[in-house]
């Protein structure tokens, strides 16, 4: 069965820290994996996307990691903002076309 | 701005209304999607367009009508619709084709069933 999993559900961090965020996922077949932020009240919107052959890429204070044996990614932020507080969702693209799997977001509250 | 716009973003309404959700897109693309967002839940894939026709339906009831026009713009329509149908409606496009890539969301319309 196709999932996504995220952990953790929700975190909590002080303005400068850093904090990294899991995503676990079992589709196949694997086209690529995308972090989106979303705002409460507002859509989704990419934050960066993995391919099978990358294993790292930085978006500003945003770095994603893939490890396409084990299925695991994650998204790193650097320097935290107090605009960083959002929902981070990772979504998963089957090589099968239009199908993606979302995970359920992790909630990140920046506090200064 | 995404290139993707949905009206209205607010909606209230009672059971017995009956309401209609926009979504237009400006990308060019060909694949158009409604999702639900319930609190704590994943995002809910309820349908999908491409070129205008649609790909999918998954297993959504009959109280949500989709109507995809042409390839720029979706509606969902609302009819005796639950409060358990009180949610976050995101539309989002994509290009089409098997590997479609990146999705781009709307701002979502929320929905309140009374």
């Amino acid at each position: 069965k196709n999932q996504v999993e995220q952990s953790p559900q929700s975190l909590i961090i002080l303005e400068g820290k850093n904090c990294t965020l899991q995503c676990n996922y079992t589709v196949s077949p694997f086209s690529n994996l995308r972090w989106y932020k979303q705002d409460t009240g507002r859509g989704p919107v990419s934050l960066t996307i993995m391919t099978f052959s990358e294993n790292t890429k930085s978006n500003g204070r945003y770095t994603a990691t893939l490890d396409a044996d084990t299925k695991q990614s994650s998204l790193h932020i650097t320097a935290s903002q107090l605009s960083d507080s959002a929902s981070y969702i990772c979504v998963v693209s089957a090589n099968t076309g239009n199908q993606f799997y979302f995970g359920t977001g992790t909630s990140l509250t920046v506090i200064p | 701005e995404t290139g993707v716009t949905q009206t209205p973003r607010h909606l209230v309404m009672g059971m017995t209304n009956k309401k209609s959700l926009k979504c237009e897109q400006h990308l060019g693309h060909n694949a158009m999607y409604w999702y639900k967002q319930s609190a704590k839940k994943p995002l809910e894939l309820m349908f999908v367009y491409n070129f205008k026709e649609q790909t999918e339906n998954n297993s959504v009831p009959s109280r949500f009508s989709p109507e995809c026009p042409n390839s720029s713009h979706l509606f969902l329509h609302l009819h005796t619709l639950q409060p358990e149908d009180s949610a976050l409606y995101l539309c989002a496009s994509s290009s089409a084709g098997p590997d479609t890539g990146e999705l781009f969301f709307g701002e979502g319309s929320r929905l309140t069933v009374l």
